[in-house]
Order: C-alpha cells, then structure tokens, then sequence
C-alpha cells in the first residue's frame, strides 16, 4: 500500500517568506508526527498529533512555526518569516497509534526546504 | 548533555568485519529503545527494537543495559550493503528522540 507522502519535495525559499509543507500518512494512522534533520543533525522532534488534536506541542522551535491536521488525515507545517536557520529536512512520520513506545512509526521521504 | 549520545563516526571498515556501536540516554524514564537506519538522502527506516534480554536478527544483536542506560548495536559479517548512518533512538511517551547517529561504511 501507498506510504507516508510530502509535498514538495524541495522548497528554496527567500528569507521572510512564509512555507506550507504538506504530509500525507498512511491510510488508517490516526497518529503524525513532524522532526526536522539538520545538516549533520540527528532527528529534532518538532509536534506529534493523535487524530485532529496536538498533545504535543514542545519541539516546535518558535512562534513561527505551527501545524495543524484536519479530518484526521492530512497535516500542514508552516513556517511563517523563514529564517536561514530553518533551512532542513523536514520529515514526517505516522503510526497506528500516538503510542511511541510500542508503534512503529514510518516515515516520508522529507521535504528539503532552503531558505536563501 | 543531548538525550541521547552516540559514538561519534564515521566506521570505515572492510567487508566481513564485525562492529559495533554504543549510545547512551540520559532520561531513566525512556521506555522503548530502537536502531533505525537512514540511507543517504533518504528516510530513516526502523532496524530493529532493543530489549533487555537482548535481541538479535540474522547479523544484527541489540542489547540495552537499562542500569547503565546504555545501548548497543553489533553488525557481523559486515556486507556492503550495510554502509548507511544507523541511528539510536528512544522513545518517550508519543515522541521518538533520535541521537545524532553513527555513519558506516563497509569497504570492499
């Protein structure tokens, strides 16, 4: 069956601009995720969301940055006022269930943003 | 202190070689550890789930040391294949920390 999905791919952006990026889980997950991968960086968790709501909120780097999910399916990051400093991967993940511990989470291919 | 601290890479070594990697976590209330592997440019994908008791698949032996807060990961018989940034993670109620990672390369 179809995987998680981003949307775009690649992103190249001027400073102060505002991004939309676009996850699209795997059928039937009702829990997603967004981390971020620096050049050289591990994994930087960013908000994770089980059905519609967001009990996790606390990597989110700033006030800039917010994400919402809808009908329990498709989730937007966005990046208001870009700053260089958030040029990354920005990857997206999603499991059955908001459980970690226990639940296998799979993840898209990234969207590579670049902030110039 | 990061969360969670790895050997720094990167591993060279030839094809056949036995290695190993170590990552520590510095939050005793983590609940489940993992090895995923990211590939260049792409995705981290999950290797495999560390227990206890130790764990091993094919070529591949988890063992977590919860005392210690310590993880291991040991890779026999080194294909080239293997060459990819293998990543210690752990998870902590809805959220997975990842460590930086460890880059292998298995040379011919």
């Amino acid at each position: 069956g179809a995987g998680v999905s981003q949307s775009p791919s690649n992103k190249v952006t001027e400073k102060g601009k505002d991004v939309e990026l676009r996850c699209d889980p795997i059928s039937g997950h009702t829990a997603l995720y967004w981390y971020r991968q620096s050049l050289g960086q591990g994994l930087e968790f960013l908000i994770y969301f089980q059905g519609n709501s967001a009990p996790d909120k606390s990597g989110l780097p700033s006030d800039r940055f917010s994400a919402e999910r809808t009908g329990g399916s498709v989730s937007t990051l966005t990046i208001q006022r870009t700053q260089q400093e958030d040029s990354a991967v920005y990857l997206c993940a999603s499991s059955l269930v908001g459980d970690a511990t226990s639940y296998e989470q799979y993840f898209g291919p990234g969207t590579r943003l670049t902030v110039t | 202190r990061k969360e969670v601290e790895q050997d720094p890479g990167p591993f060279n070594v030839p094809e056949g070689a036995t290695v190993a990697f170590n990552c520590t976590y510095s939050n005793s209330a983590s609940q489940s550890f993992f090895w995923y592997r990211q590939d260049c440019r792409k995705e981290p994908k999950l290797l495999m789930s560390v227990y206890s008791s130790g764990n091993e698949d094919g070529r591949f032996t988890a063992q977590l040391n919860r005392a210690s807060q310590y993880i291991s990961l040991l890779i026999r018989d080194s294909k080239l294949s293997d060459s990819a940034t293998y990543l210690c993670v752990v998870a902590q109620g809805g959220k997975l920390i990842f460590g930086q990672g460890t880059e292998l390369s298995v040379k011919p």
